[in-house]
């Protein structure tokens, strides 16, 4: 089946780079996404990358895929107190279903 | 631009009482509209989907059940709460492989 697992929670300290791994179980899924949550709030799409892509920059936000070992991962450089919030990782699978990981809750200190 | 809404943002209901949650999407059309429950503020788990009018796909068995009477309207609904039922509730919408969520609402069953 489908799993999508994420680490608990991450601490970081203002301007330092922040980095959020996830595993994913499905090869053949064809979209891998980020999305943020902030507290009382839906979610937010931050980004996502297509399988057949390593790498993708969009400012302060860098997304890596490492499809051979299921591994994807979110880098936030120069993290700020606004970025506190729980980031969830999600694959998709059949077109039209997401699958997501519980969530990692990054807390950013001043 | 494409806007989605939920309403109530917040509700308080006894045991047993019936539900009703809704979500209306603006500026698209025909598109995958799909309901989510989050609970504990972490993970999110897939209740309903839906690719048209009519045409709901159930993912878990549970209390609760989906309609989709018009284009751009998704209900979720029960006829009788139960305590499990407490949670957070989004609603989301897809024209392609990208999902964007409501503001959810918070469900509080005593």
């Amino acid at each position: 089946g489908e799993d999508v697992e994420q680490s608990l929670f991450l601490s970081v300290r203002e301007g330092d780079s922040s980095v959020i791994n996830c595993t994913y179980t499905d090869s053949s899924s064809t979209y891998l996404y980020w999305y943020k949550q902030e507290p009382g709030a839906g979610l937010q799409l931050l980004t996502y990358i297509f399988s057949n892509m390593d790498m993708k920059q969009d400012q302060r936000l860098t997304v890596l895929l490492n499809k051979k070992d299921k591994h994807l991962s979110l880098r936030i450089a120069d993290t700020q107190t606004g970025d506190s919030a729980i980031y969830f990782c999600a694959e998709s699978i059949d077109g039209n279903k997401l699958v997501f990981g519980a969530g990692t809750i990054l807390r950013v200190k001043s | 631009s494409q806007t989605i809404h939920q309403w109530p943002a917040t509700l308080v209901q006894p045991v047993g009482s019936p539900l009703s949650l809704e979500c209306t999407v603006e500026g698209t059309s025909n598109p995958n509209l799909y309901w989510y429950r989050q609970a504990a503020g972490r993970g999110l788990q897939l209740l309903f989907y839906s690719v048209g009018i009519g045409q709901i796909s159930s993912e878990v068995p549970q209390n609760l059940s989906a309609s989709r009477p018009q284009d751009r309207q998704f209900i979720l609904s029960s006829k009788k709460l139960l305590l499990s039922d407490s949670g957070f509730y989004l609603c989301a919408w897809s024209r392609g492989e990208t999902q964007y969520f409501g503001p959810g609402t918070r469900l509080l069953v005593l």
